[in-house]
């Protein structure tokens, strides 16, 4: 089945820089890659997909790039705010039906 | 439009006892999901129903069983609850209609600590 690593497990920077977590994918077959943020105390929350016929897509400070043939995948958010400080999930979906499979997520933090 | 709930938010069970874990959607979405969320593992897929009437196994199934009593509720059941099943209980539904509608939109879980 699927198999999905994640790293760094934490990632420190300070506001106004760049952060860039990266994940790495088992299956060719999987086409489709979320990430999700987790702000503490609740459930993790949708921020932006990739599929796999797109290799790069932004929305405002964030932006996921897919790389195929090396099957690994990132997240990058610029001009890092306090409010981006959370745990952030990387996904594969695999393994038939519908089934995502999480990384071990990265826990994000900004000082100001 | 409330997304997904789920009941209780916390809960502290003796070992061996029995509890019933709560979800309810109302997108009314076709597939529902239960995960595990344990210190540095990550998400993990206990059982997941495609849709109303159907329900299948996970990644880490053991000790647990689950009912879709119609379409918008998806239970999780603990018969006889062991420490190793201390954690926090995300439930989560997606519309999954098979036109490349993946999202899946989690609730805001349950702390389960088995002593």
């Amino acid at each position: 089945g699927e198999n999905v690593e994640q790293h760094p497990s934490t990632l420190s920077v300070q506001e106004g820089d760049s952060a860039v977590i990266k994940c790495t994918y088992s299956d060719s077959a999987s086409n489709y890659f979320p990430w999700y943020k987790q702000e503490l105390g609740k459930g993790p929350q949708l921020i932006i997909d990739i599929r796999s016929n797109v290799g790069e897509k932004k929305d405002q400070r964030i932006a996921v790039t897919l790389n195929k043939t090396a099957k690994h995948f990132s997240l990058h958010i610029t001009e890092t705010q306090p409010e981006d400080s959370a745990v952030y999930f990387c996904a594969a979906l695999g393994g038939g039906f519908q089934k995502l499979v999480f990384g071990t997520g990265t826990r994000l933090l900004v000082s100001p | 439009n409330a997304g997904v709930t789920q009941t209780p938010k916390f809960q502290v069970l003796k070992t061996g006892q029995s509890m019933t874990l709560q979800c309810a959607q109302d997108m009314n979405h076709n597939s529902m999901y239960w995960y595990r969320q344990d210190p540095g593992m990550g998400l993990r897929l206990i059982y997941y129903s495609a849709s109303e009437g159907t329900t299948d196994k996970g990644e880490v199934p053991n000790g647990y069983n689950v009912s879709r009593l119609n379409k918008r509720e998806f239970s999780l059941r603990l018969e006889s609850a062991a420490p190793s099943q201390t954690s926090v209980y995300f439930c989560a539904s997606s519309e999954a209609s098979g036109q490349g509608d993946y999202e899946q939109y989690f609730g805001p879980g349950t702390r389960l600590t088995v002593t």
